[in-house]
């Protein structure tokens, strides 16, 4: 089971709105409704930001967001701020024996 | 609160054998699956393991199948993972995770632990 492709490093100025994507294939992300998204930054553990696609947990600030699209699923992080400079890591079930891929993560810098 | 203590890691050296343990508080530990998700040191994230709240279901990657066991104790709100054969591949951080549903499929990874360090090298 190959890891999802994500770009290796999006960047935005503060107040920007950027968007990551998450491709996979019609097996993990294009076959269910299982996609998550989780932050992670430099030390410290990853923190589920969008599960379910395009679903908030509590707490979590709604200039997150997430969407799919056939087989690749997009984060947008709108009003970029500087505490959103992290890595960032796209989850999906799959169909496969191991039955949860990650993606190869994208760091995000706030210029 | 949430929490997710994990220990048991150090340095092995390769085709030992190593357990790992995660203590689970602040929620109620027999409803809810658990995950082991490891991260080699620069690197990604990888799935390691899941265990659903009764045991009846386990699933692993297919790098760790048939060295890895998973294993929980809910009187204990314990997680365990038995991990044998240990190659220089599996040295990672290794953190303990809570699904978000009871199953361990399909099903987010809400709360994460600190991780626990294994090194394998001779």
């Amino acid at each position: 089971q190959s890891a999802l492709t994500q770009p290796a490093s999006v960047s935005g100025s503060p107040g920007q709105s950027i968007t990551i994507s998450c491709t996979g294939t019609s097996s993990d992300v294009g076959g269910y409704n299982y996609v998550s998204w989780y932050q992670q930054h430099p030390g410290k553990a990853p923190k589920l930001m969008i599960y379910d696609v395009s679903n908030r947990p509590s707490g979590v600030s709604n200039r997150f967001s997430g969407s799919k699209s056939g087989n690749t699923a997009s984060l947008t992080i709108s009003g970029l701020q500087a505490e959103d400079e992290a890595d960032y890591y796209c989850s999906s079930y799959t169909s496969s024996s191991t039955i949860y891929v990650f993606g190869t993560g994208t760091k995000v810098t706030v210029l | 609160e949430v929490q997710l203590v994990e220990s048991g890691g150090g340095l092995v050296q390769p085709g030992r054998s190593l357990r790992l343990s995660c203590a689970a508080s602040g929620f109620t530990f027999d409803d809810y699956a658990m995950h082991w998700v490891r991260q080699a040191p620069g690197k990604g994230l990888e799935w390691v393991s899941g265990i659903s709240w009764n045991s009846g279901s386990i699933g692993y990657a297919d790098s760790v199948k048939g060295r890895f066991t998973i294993s929980r104790d809910n009187a204990k709100n314990s997680l365990y993972l038995q991990m044998n054969s240990l190659r220089a591949e599996d040295t990672a951080l290794y953190y303990c995770a809570k699904s978000k549903r009871g199953i361990y499929s399909s099903s987010p990874f809400d709360y994460w632990g600190q991780g626990t360090l294994v090194t394998v090298s001779s």
